[in-house]
């Protein structure tokens, strides 16, 4: 089951704070959030596991809301560098197998 | 440490033909997994492989094939070309479930 991101595409001056959320019919096990530039391979920005376990390299904030089964991306004080596609991956909770469905994206610019 | 590669880059077939797609991961890592980009079903899962293990499968028809080394290099081969398998073919590599997933160059392969 496909997760659904919200918003499709949003626009930003520098400095502007984001949120993309991402919401699943599913009981979730884990959210994974990449970034890919266009033309170039998805880069990891953060893990969110069940039981609040969160992984993560770069200065990004994000949020699970197990019960709700949706997770928020929080971007602040925006930079040029943010633009991009923002996907969501979904890893099923109970699931034997590991498998990570991926939302449409999330269109972001940054403009000066 | 080098990152996940993927050869060729690029590839240019017709259609009935077959390609092999192939994908070195990081050292160290055992699971690869593929997917498919397209700029109308976004990432979609092709299949999972953990310790020459397929583990997980995606909604692909049968012409959609892969398999796993002992050194967890990774290949997948697309049997009888159509048009619409062209793509971009991602790999990715992580330690293991629930781990962050590199992501390789892809391989961006049309089909005429």
């Amino acid at each position: 089951q496909q997760p659904v991101q919200s918003p499709q595409a949003v626009i930003l001056r520098e400095g502007e704070d984001a949120v993309i959320n991402c919401s699943s019919s599913k009981a979730l096990y884990s959210v994974h959030w990449y970034r890919q530039k266009h033309g170039e391979a998805p880069v990891f920005l953060m893990i969110l596991l069940k039981g609040g376990e969160q992984k993560g390299h770069e200065k990004i904030s994000a949020s699970f809301n197990e019960k709700k089964q949706q997770s928020s991306l929080y971007l602040t004080a925006s930079q040029l560098s943010y633009s991009g596609t923002y996907f969501c991956g979904t890893e099923i909770s109970g699931g034997s197998n590991y498998k990570l469905t991926f939302g449409k994206g999330t269109l972001l610019t940054v403009n000066p | 440490k080098a990152g996940v590669t993927q050869t060729p880059r690029y590839l240019i077939k017709t259609r009935g033909q077959q390609v092999t797609l192939s994908c070195s991961p990081i050292s160290g890592h055992r699971s690869v997994s593929w997917y498919q980009q397209t700029p109308g079903q976004g990432l979609q899962f092709l299949f999972e492989y953990f310790s020459e293990t397929q583990r997980n499968k995606g909604n692909f028809p049968g012409r959609f094939s892969g398999r796993q080394f002992s050194n967890s290099r990774s290949e997948m081969n697309v049997s009888t070309l159509e048009l619409g398998d062209s793509a971009l073919y991602l790999c990715a590599s992580s330690l293991g479930t629930s781990e962050t997933q590199y992501f390789g160059p892809g391989t961006r392969l049309l089909v005429l």
